[in-house]
């Protein structure tokens, strides 16, 4: 199986500490999408990528969370000075994305980060 | 604000009976409109999706569901459910040109055998 791979599954962290996630997108899909999901909540759309350029960013990405993807394929998101706030499910999402072709988004299994 | 509302968030229903799930978005425009499902300790899968064309769209496992744009819904339906169909079930959104999915806040599905 090909799909969206995130890593960590898992992370518990302390309040104050930085994390980092990982994710690999469908190897020949161009746009890669952060998002969050906290409890009884729908997934909330964060940043996303085509290829290496962040191309928007939601206003949920406080100045705390950074995210890259250096040469086009997988990406990281980072959380510096964590807080209990940030405890949620992290989603990473891909797709294929060509010119007048509409395209789906494939979801990875997520990062739950709980923060204490 | 814009916004994609799921209602009965809480589903319980027997085997073999009718499920619907309603899905209305405040959008205007063209949208591109999703339902994903999510079964027990597994990620996201599209169940189905809608670009243009047909209304009435199918999608996998006999789940289908209809776009009436009058209506601003996209409701998704199955005729006969299963055990296998205890899931949360989510509506998505995105207005073309827009590169986020918006979600509702999701159905919780339980099919009692």
């Amino acid at each position: 199986d090909t799909g969206v791979s995130q890593d960590p599954r898992h992370k518990i962290t302390k309040r104050g500490q930085n994390v980092t996630f990982r994710c690999d997108p469908i190897s020949e899909h161009n746009r890669l999408y952060w998002y969050r999901q906290t409890l009884g909540q729908g997934p909330e759309f964060l940043t996303y990528f085509q290829n290496e350029a962040q191309l928007e960013k939601s206003r949920l990405l406080s100045d705390r969370f950074s995210a890259e993807r250096p040469k086009g394929s997988f990406s990281t998101l980072e959380i510096q000075r964590t807080e209990q706030g940030d405890s949620a499910m992290y989603l990473c999402a891909s797709s294929l994305e060509t010119s007048g072709r509409r395209a789906e988004q494939y979801f990875g299994p997520g990062t739950r980060l709980t923060v204490t | 604000a814009q916004s994609v509302s799921q209602h009965n968030h809480h589903v319980i229903l027997s085997e073999a009976a009718s499920l619907e799930l309603g899905c209305n978005y405040s959008y205007g425009g063209t949208v591109n409109l999703f339902w994903y499902v999510q079964y027990p300790g597994q990620h996201l899968q599209l169940l189905l999706k809608y670009f243009s064309g047909d209304p009435l769209v199918k999608g996998i496992k006999g789940f289908e569901a209809e776009f009436i744009k009058s209506k601003f819904s996209f409701n998704l339906r199955k005729p006969s459910v299963q055990w296998s169909d205890t899931a949360e079930y989510f509506c998505a959104v995105n207005p073309y040109g827009n590169n986020r999915l918006a979600f509702g806040k999701g159905n919780q599905v339980v099919v009692i055998p």
